[in-house]
């Protein structure tokens, strides 16, 4: 079955380093997205990207966030100078088609922020 | 008030026991509800996936939703210690770009 996939698992940096997070999505879908979760806290939703562009973000993705899909399967998401809140699990999802397709999720990185 | 309420729990059952967990949303433009289960430190798994008011049955999991009091429900049959994980109710729109998660409801299945 296909799946999405998430490297690195862990990934623990320094504040003010940037980290990229890197998702193969699945196959031939066509909307892509990062959500987060605070350690206890509830799944947020962070990006969502299609057609080679950001379709919609939160409040939480700011300047220090940004998203690519750099070789057509590879999605990525990159922290310029993370900070101690940045620390938490963060979750690719890939869509076939809108509108009833559903997302499917990675199993996620766990970033921690030293 | 939040776009997705649900109750974090924990919720303690015997093992066979009928679970109920459920959502309440403020949104009327979703359109499409879901239930994910999450085991610690993992990703979302998707059990179930209904499209506006009704319901969905597979195997000892049952969906149901009903728009015009903006409450979804997930039953859970015959538990088992396996379906020990948290529950997550999820929605969105049919724009489909983002979708809004409850908090998760933890359920320990005793075996």
């Amino acid at each position: 079955e296909p799946e999405v996939t998430q490297t690195p698992s862990h990934q623990v940096t320094q504040m003010g380093q940037e980290v990229i997070l890197r998702c193969v999505p699945i196959s031939n879908h066509l909307y892509f997205y990062w959500y987060r979760q605070i350690l206890g806290q509830k799944v947020e939703f962070l990006v969502s990207f299609y057609n080679n562009e950001i379709s919609e973000k939160s409040e939480i993705f700011d300047d220090q966030f940004s998203v690519e899909r750099p070789d057509g399967s590879n999605f990525t998401l990159k922290i310029r100078s993370t900070k101690l809140e940045d620390s938490a699990m963060y979750f690719c999802a890939s869509l076939g088609g809108l509108p009833t397709d559903t997302q499917y999720f990675g199993p996620g990185t766990r970033l921690t922020v030293l | 008030q939040k776009e997705v309420e649900q109750d974090p729990g924990p919720l303690s059952v015997p093992e066979g026991a009928i679970v109920s967990l459920n959502c309440t949303y403020s949104n009327s433009a979703f359109q499409y509800f879901m239930w994910y289960r999450q085991y610690s430190r993992k990703g979302p798994e998707l059990l179930m996936y209904t499209y506006s008011s009704g319901n969905k049955e597979d195997g000892r999991f049952t969906a149901q939703v009903d728009k015009s009091s903006k409450y979804i429900s997930l039953f859970i049959r015959d538990s088992q210690p396996s379906d020990s994980a948290t529950y997550l109710c999820a929605m969105r729109g049919t724009g489909g770009f983002k979708t809004i998660f409850g908090a998760g409801t933890r359920l320990f299945v005793k075996a």
